[in-house]
């Protein structure tokens, strides 16, 4: 079954700090990976799009990797800011116009 | 300046009635689709068209149909057969063929009161 799972489902960190979130998926074909943010009540923002053949990718304080044989993602997050507050979205795309299977989320809250 | 625009935000239905969901883009893009978020779910596809005047249904069509009249507009009607309506709903669209990168809309918040 094609499935994306995140973890944690939600973390807690004070400003400043770093923090890494998972997504492992069990998704084939791969065609590509995305990380997106969500705010609350808006819609997601791409934050990187990743390729078999890519193992991390950076966007400002953001930095993904992936493991193309392990099926595993991560996000890293490098010195929190309060705004970083949001839901990040694991996406693995099969290739084609209804091929997209997003992860639930993880709920992230940065604290002062 | 460029986007995807979904109207309205927040949208509440009784029980029986039909809603539409507006959902517009000015970025030129053959694809546009339809999800829905619930909490604790990722989300969930419900229609897609590639092209003008084609659309296709999703994982979970029933009790949803969609238009596809014009390039930029390609809106979601709830209907009374959809059980379970209350949720998230999100437009995005995509540039080109295979959803290589796809933008959302801000999303519409229905409610069944």
């Amino acid at each position: 079954k094609n499935q994306v799972e995140q973890s944690p489902q939600s973390l807690i960190i004070l400003e400043g700090k770093n923090c890494t979130l998972q997504c492992n998926y069990t998704v084939s074909p791969f065609s590509n990976l995305r990380w997106y943010k969500q705010d609350t009540g808006r819609g997601p923002v791409s934050l990187t799009i990743m390729t078999f053949s890519e193992n991390t990718k950076s966007n400002g304080r953001y930095t993904a990797t992936l493991d193309a044989d392990t099926k595993q993602s991560s996000l890293h997050i490098t010195a929190s800011q309060l705004s970083d507050s949001a839901s990040y979205i694991c996406v693995v795309d099969r290739g084609g116009y209804n091929k997209l299977i997003f992860g639930a989320g993880t709920r992230l809250a940065v604290h002062p | 300046d460029g986007g995807i625009t979904q109207s309205p935000k927040y949208l509440f239905r009784k029980e029986g009635q039909n809603v539409t969901l507006s959902c517009e883009q000015n970025l030129n893009h053959d694809a546009m689709y339809w999800y829905r978020q619930d909490p604790g779910q990722g989300l969930r596809l419900i229609y897609y068209s590639q092209i003008v005047n084609d659309f296709q249904k999703g994982d979970i069509a029933e009790g949803y149909s969609v238009s596809r009249e014009k390039k930029e507009s390609f809106p979601l009607t709830v209907t009374s057969a959809q059980k379970n309506p209350t949720a998230f709903y999100l437009c995005a669209s995509s540039p080109d063929r295979g959803h290589t990168e796809a933008f959302f809309g801000q999303g519409t918040r229905l409610t069944v009161v």
